[in-house]
């Protein structure tokens, strides 16, 4: 049972525009939520965040929102850069759960120069 | 800094054979994941280790993976006889502590084929 879903496998955008990659949660006892970002031969490296007493965190040219009702959350990049091209993985948490981290399967962005 | 550190990179056995990866974490975490990655799919923890006591090691199949952190610094994970399925990149993690705020920082991942 796939409790953080991505359901775009990939993503392609022109340099300069925004990306929006979406990841979709069933488990209600999530209440926190990160972006990790991936590229090729290296571990994923922490990207954003975002808990689930705010709709909405910044950071640069990134921004999550988040839309408890919908169990839905999104990261906004403006603007977009070659170099964000890599995989991006969701991740939530459940308090209680020793803050076990929960991975959507990734969403491979390209961002076209 | 250093980071966290993983070898071997790369390791290809047979199907039944024994393996061991090694994890070398950020200095100071007392934190300590493993996570499998299969390919297409995003990591899966597999175990958690807070200084040299497990926290959570549900998702580990203990018939067969085994894991160790001595003296709460490096650990080893091993995979006793490994499967066709345990193909997979094996990610090891450190955060400082077990906290939600606590960034886990991830180590380059050994990337295991079993024939």
């Amino acid at each position: 049972d796939q409790q953080v879903k991505q359901n775009s496998p990939s993503l392609s955008v022109q340099e300069g525009r925004i990306s929006i990659l979406n990841c979709d949660y069933t488990n209600s006892m999530f209440d926190y939520f990160l972006w990790y970002k991936k590229y090729p031969a290296e571990g994923p490296t922490f990207l954003i965040s975002i808990s689930s007493i705010k709709d909405k965190n910044e950071d640069g040219r990134f921004t999550v929102f988040l839309n408890k009702s919908a169990k839905h959350l999104s990261l906004h990049i403006v603007p977009s850069q070659p170099g964000d091209s890599a995989v991006y993985f969701c991740a939530a948490s459940a308090a209680g759960s020793n803050y076990k981290l929960t991975f959507g399967k990734g969403t491979l962005l390209t961002v076209n120069p | 800094e250093a980071g966290v550190a993983q070898s071997p990179r790369y390791k290809i056995i047979e199907k039944r054979q024994s393996v061991a990866f090694w994890c070398n974490p950020i200095s100071g975490h007392a934190t300590l994941y493993w996570y499998q990655q299969i390919l297409g799919q995003g990591p899966k923890l597999l175990i958690q280790f807070q200084n040299n006591g497990v926290v959570d090691d549900s998702q580990l199949p203990k018939d067969r993976f085994s894991a160790e952190r001595l003296k709460g610094v490096d650990s080893t994970l091993k995979i006793q006889p490994a499967k066709l399925e345990d193909s997979a990149v094996y990610l090891c993690a450190s955060s400082l502590g077990g906290r939600r705020a606590d960034t886990q920082y991830f180590g380059p991942g050994t990337r295991l084929t079993v024939l």
